[in-house]
């Protein structure tokens, strides 16, 4: 079980920002937050992961609510390339990941 | 940047056939895994595998099922018997450091195997 809640889809127009919401209520204080994506026809990938801080890397940014019950996914600027299904997960540190359904992300040109 | 290799990318089967999937992890990783993909559904875990031998497994993976790491860079995943219900696509993945503290998985391209 992901032990997350998202939203089945969102759609947003190429070159703007998208936040992708995630809830995870049930988080403990050991659980990672991981953000996966996978584009059509290929396997999932990793885009960023965090525990309380908000994190930076060259694929995305991810903002933690300071009681981490939940967190976003910011693409900064989408392309068509972003269109994908975006799974937040919460990954207890020596668990495996365990996929939910995740958000699919339709990129508007 | 490292990838995860798998072959073949397409292997259709005739159902009570075994087949083995093939997959090369990241050279300097040390847990594997395999998931599957049932087309339109959810990725699924399958089994880890760490140190020669298997972490843990799903339901899934029943007796049907094995996996082996037979020299040091190949990992594979063998179905002896296929069923029309293994159709589906197959990932594996690799990462470096037990837990996901640092690292996340690294996922291959899959393979799709077709059972007829």
């Amino acid at each position: 079980d992901a032990k997350t809640t998202q939203p089945n889809s969102m759609e947003s127009n190429e070159e703007e920002p998208v936040h992708l919401p995630c809830n995870h209520s049930t988080i403990s204080g050991t659980d990672y937050i991981h953000w996966y994506r996978q584009l059509p026809s290929q396997g999932p990938e990793y885009v960023i992961h965090g525990l309380t801080s908000n994190v930076n890397n060259r694929m995305a940014s991810l903002a933690i609510a300071e009681d981490r019950k939940s967190s976003t996914l910011i693409l900064h600027r989408a392309t068509l390339r972003d269109a994908a299904v975006y799974y937040c997960l919460n990954v207890w540190r020596d668990d495996k990941i365990i996929f939910g359904k995740g958000t699919r992300l339709h990129i508007l040109p | 940047e490292p990838e995860v290799t798998q072959t073949p990318s397409h292997q259709v089967t005739q159902m009570g056939q075994e087949v083995i999937l093939r997959c090369v992890p990241i050279s300097n990783h040390l847990y594997f895994y395999w998931y599957r993909q049932i087309l339109g559904q959810k990725v699924e875990f399958l089994v880890s595998f760490y140190n020669n031998e298997i972490s843990e497994k799903s339901e899934i993976f029943d007796d049907q099922f094995s996996v082996e790491r037979p020299d040091g860079s190949n990992f594979t995943l063998k179905i002896r018997s296929t069923k029309l219900e293994d159709s589906a696509m197959y990932f594996c993945a690799s990462t470096l450091l037990r837990g996901q503290l640092t690292y996340g998985y690294t996922f291959g391209s899959g393979t799709r195997l077709t059972v007829v």
